[in-house]
């Protein structure tokens, strides 16, 4: 079955250093990918998304994730994070070849700490 | 801010009850979607609508219903209100079917 992981429950990292965010996909083809960013009581964000083309993709807010095919993954990351990041992150998929729509099926999100 | 407005911000109401979620697409958007997000289900999707017309169902119960106006708003009703069904009830909206979806800031609901 289709489904989307993301390891890391909690990650606190201090303001200035960087960031790396996992996220893991089971499908057998190449799936539509997204990072969301949740800051606390408010709605959804996209950060970025990737379809096709260049495994490398540049977000807002200073963040970029790549893609993985061999290894399934999706990764996000930010060379320097500001205090304004801590926030909750989703890694986000659809998976094409199943879907009647374009739904998204999410992981169980990661809460970003930082420190000062 | 996304463009897609959301009303209710927080709604509560008593078990039994009836309560309508109400989403308005960002403009030009075709595609309307609903997703709840629990503590203990995470964010999971429940219906898509796109141009009037249901286009794809998730993991939503028989109490819930859903609509798509003429104008593009949508409407989602959760009847027969249990204490589970307290969550955070997110709209989304996109273009069409194949580009990426925004998010309005969401209805909390709380069943007591």
């Amino acid at each position: 079955a289709q489904s989307v992981t993301q390891p890391d429950i909690h990650i606190t990292v201090s303001e200035g250093a960087s960031l790396e965010l996992r996220c893991n996909y089971s499908y057998g083809a190449t799936p539509y990918l997204f990072w969301y960013v949740q800051s606390p009581g408010q709605g959804l964000q996209l950060l970025l998304k990737y379809f096709s083309g260049d495994t490398l993709v540049q977000g807002i807010k200073g963040f970029e994730a790549e893609f993985k095919r061999s290894q399934s993954s999706f990764n996000l990351r930010k060379p320097s994070v500001h205090w304004s990041d801590a926030a909750e992150y989703f890694c986000a998929v659809v998976f094409r070849e199943y879907n009647a729509g374009n739904m998204l099926t999410f992981g169980g999100g990661t809460r970003l700490m930082v420190k000062p | 801010d996304s463009g897609v407005t959301q009303t209710p911000k927080h709604l509560i109401t008593a078990t039994g009850q009836r309560v309508t979620l109400r989403c308005s697409p960002r403009s030009g958007d075709l595609s309307v979607y609903w997703y709840q997000q629990s503590l203990d289900q995470g964010l999971q999707f429940l219906i898509q609508y796109y141009n009037g017309e249901e286009r794809a169902k998730g993991n939503i119960l028989e109490r819930f219903s859903a609509q798509q106006f003429p104008d593009l708003h949508s409407e989602l009703n959760l009847s027969s209100l249990e204490l589970g069904d307290s969550a955070l009830y997110f709209c989304a909206s996109s273009v069409d079917l194949y580009n990426e979806q925004f998010f309005g800031p969401g209805t909390r609901l709380t069943v007591l």
